[in-house]
């Protein structure tokens, strides 16, 4: 079974800043990885697919990469409403299974 | 618009079953999957599994074998999931997720189940 670590489990930051989330898979895996955003008492929304892409209507300041096993979700620069907790997934090519990462939560310095 | 409905909040006692309803509508039922993620209150997210709605084809995550079944009722763009032998610790947010082949792409607003004797 794949195991997503992500790292930091905190991040404090101010807006304007730069914001780099790290997702470390336990083996080797396919592009079948995301990144969701989940703010308090809401249901989390897709970010990223398939490593690199934006989903409909997030901004161009989201971006994510891969580099190996690692992953990384990458916010340019800091907006008020981009604090929130960060979650990286991945899924098995067949029959799916998904695996999440345990969560990164951004927070206002 | 996409939207998925689910159904309200439940309170069951241990030992009970629970079956949450998730409605689909505003696209094609039976081009996309689902998945349901359940989220403990504080925690994480926790995917349950995985169902076909063409197929009906299932896959559940190892924890949950034997305790859960999804169904997909495709003339009303309906799938359920039943969760058996309740326990305190199943006490959690269930979402259903629309399956983008990859990724999750709509969620439904979610249902509090909620296991306490």
């Amino acid at each position: 079974e794949i195991v997503l670590t992500q790292s930091p489990a905190t991040l404090s930051l101010s807006p304007g800043e730069r914001a780099t989330v790290s997702c470390r898979a336990s083996q080797s895996v396919n592009n079948y990885l995301a990144w969701y955003q989940q703010k308090p008492g809401q249901a989390p929304r897709l970010v990223i697919y398939d490593v690199s892409n934006r989903a409909a209507g997030i901004p161009a300041r989201f971006s994510g990469s891969k580099s190996g096993t690692d992953f990384t979700l990458t916010i340019s620069s800091l907006e008020p409403e981009d604090f929130a907790i960060y979650y990286c997934q991945q899924r098995s090519n067949w029959p799916p299974a998904y695996t999440f990462g345990q969560g990164t939560k951004l927070e206002i310095k | 618009q996409i939207q998925l409905v689910q159904s309200g909040v439940e309170v069951k006692k241990p030992g009970a079953s629970v079956k949450v309803s998730c409605k689909a509508s505003g696209y094609t039922f039976k081009f996309y999957g689902f998945s349901w993620v359940r989220q403990a209150p504080g925690q994480g997210l926790e995917w349950m599994g995985w169902i076909s709605t063409s197929s009906a084809d299932t896959n559940f995550a190892q924890s949950l074998q034997g305790r859960v079944t999804m169904t997909a009722d495709t003339a009303t763009s309906t799938v359920y999931m039943e969760l058996r032998r309740l326990k305190s610790d199943d006490t959690a947010v269930y979402y259903c997720v629309r399956d983008r082949e990859g990724s999750s792409d709509y969620w439904g607003q979610g249902t509090l189940v909620t296991v306490s004797s």
